[in-house]
């Protein structure tokens, strides 16, 4: 079955860096574009970045645009969201999803548990 | 950016008893190819967001026909026919129409 697993949260002082990652399985990982999107404490949620199957696209919020960097391996079937000059407000919970292929794209038709980040001094 | 605006912020609802959530948006979600990209998801408490409905009114797999979603344009609502327990949590509307995608603010389905 489909399986995305986050890992890589924590607790890091404002200014700090932070890699997530997002094990991927039970699908052909290189065939769908896969998104971050966060969730702070008690609130909604907030999308963040989407990379392409490839890897070739990319895009990103404009809370985050510029401090943030999505990558992807797909030979080891993994998604990766690196965070630079990380704020109090980046405190959240970051999820990966995976963004439907067919005809429910671009839903976001599988999502991991998630990985809490904290920002703090 | 689209913003998405859901009603009610809350909905207390008696088991058996039908629920609806309205999500408007600040500009059409029709895309230049004709698709209107307004999804549904649903988070129950202390899980992650679920797949419930994609373009306007289809149900994603395994979710059961109580939920439904219909609209146009700018205004879209998701109907629950006959709430269930398992219906408690948040309610989300999304656009896919344009980046960057952006969510309502959430509607809370509670039991009365």
């Amino acid at each position: 079955q489909v399986q995305l697993v986050e890992s890589g949260g924590g607790v890091v002082q404002p200014g700090g860096s932070l890699r997530l990652t997002c094990a991927a399985s039970g699908f052909t990982f290189s065939n769908f574009d896969i998104h971050w999107v966060r969730q702070a404490p008690g609130k909604g949620l907030e999308w963040v970045a989407i990379i392409s199957y490839d890897g070739t696209y990319k895009f990103y919020s404009d809370s985050v645009k510029g401090r943030f960097t999505i990558s992807r391996d797909n030979s080891k079937t993994t998604l990766f969201l690196h965070m630079d000059s990380l704020r109090a407000e980046d405190t959240a919970v970051y999820y990966c999803a995976r963004s439907c292929g067919g005809d429910c794209y671009p839903g976001l038709d599988y999502w991991g548990q998630g990985t809490l980040v904290t920002v703090s001094s | 950016d689209i913003v998405m605006t859901q009603t009610p912020l809350s909905s207390p609802v008696t088991l058996g008893q039908p629920a609806s959530i309205s999500c408007r948006s600040s500009q059409s979600l029709v895309h230049s190819d004709g698709n209107t990209y307004l999804t549904w998801l649903q988070q129950r408490p202390g899980q992650p967001p679920r797949l419930l409905i994609y373009k306007i009114s289809n149900r994603f797999s395994g979710v059961p026909d109580r939920f439904s979603g219909s609209g146009a344009g700018t205004d879209f609502t998701l109907k629950i026919s006959r709430v269930e327990v398992e219906d408690v949590g948040v309610y989300y509307c999304m656009q896919g129409t344009q980046f960057p995608l952006t969510f309502g603010g959430g509607t809370k389905v509670e039991i009365k």
